[in-house]
């Protein structure tokens, strides 16, 4: 089946320390997102990867930090330096950037910070 | 004025019944448009995209006024199964190209 995993489902993280999350897609899309969610929010952009090797900030970038080695994955590092990093967090692609097409979500990762 | 606006609700609406959602963008030069559908604690799911002329997808309709600047949806004949929250997505044009943007989301609760 073709889709995007998220891993992990749920992750703690005592303050102070960097966790990774991981994105794998194989449906053969070029665009990649991450994205966060607050409650009563919208979602907001964290980074983005219009192709394999470059990334591009979003809108809340401050605190993390993102690869994109392969084409099938995007994963997102939440750094000691991001202040309220309790979220919601959602991966997505799309087929491009430049044209605004509809995006795809992962089941995302809920981070707890203890 | 938010990018893209919603009324967060929640609409409470009896089984049967058909409820409406707008959604206000502001970026006039706006060239997709989007609704998609989020339940508790889940990912957001395409529910459907919308086209300039207005398209119908069983019980949704999704319509674009370009000239008021705003897209509805409409669910007929509602199920308890359509409870949810619905989210309006719109891209805007950046610099770097088109960027979807987000609404808060309208929250649907249908009840018997």
């Amino acid at each position: 089946d073709g889709g995007i995993t998220q891993s992990p489902k749920y992750l703690f993280r005592k303050e102070g320390q960097n966790v990774t999350l991981s994105c794998e897609q194989n449906l053969n899309h070029d665009a990649m997102y991450w994205y966060r969610q607050d409650p009563g929010q919208g979602l907001r952009l964290i980074y983005y990867s219009q192709i394999v090797n470059d990334f591009q900030k979003g809108d809340i970038a401050e605190g993390y930090s993102v690869s994109r080695e392969k084409k099938e994955s995007f994963p997102l590092t939440v750094t000691s330096a991001q202040k309220n990093p309790t979220a919601f967090y959602l991966c997505a692609s799309s087929i491009d950037w430049d044209r605004g097409n509809e995006q795809f979500f992962g089941p995302g990762t809920r981070l707890t910070v203890l | 004025r938010k990018e893209v606006e919603q009324d967060p609700g929640p609409f409470n609406v009896p089984e049967g019944a058909t409820v409406a959602f707008n959604c206000t963008y502001s970026n006039s030069a706006s060239q997709s448009f989007f609704w998609y559908r989020q339940d508790c604690r889940k990912e957001p799911k395409l529910l459907m995209s919308v086209y300039s002329s207005g398209n119908e997808d069983g019980r949704f309709t999704a319509q674009l006024n370009r000239a008021s600047q705003y897209i509805s949806l409409l669910i007929r004949d509602s199920k308890l199964s359509d409870s949810a929250t619905y989210l309006c997505v719109v891209n805007i044009l950046t610099g770097g190209g088109n960027k979807l943007t987000f609404g808060t989301g309208t929250q649907l609760k249908v009840e018997l």
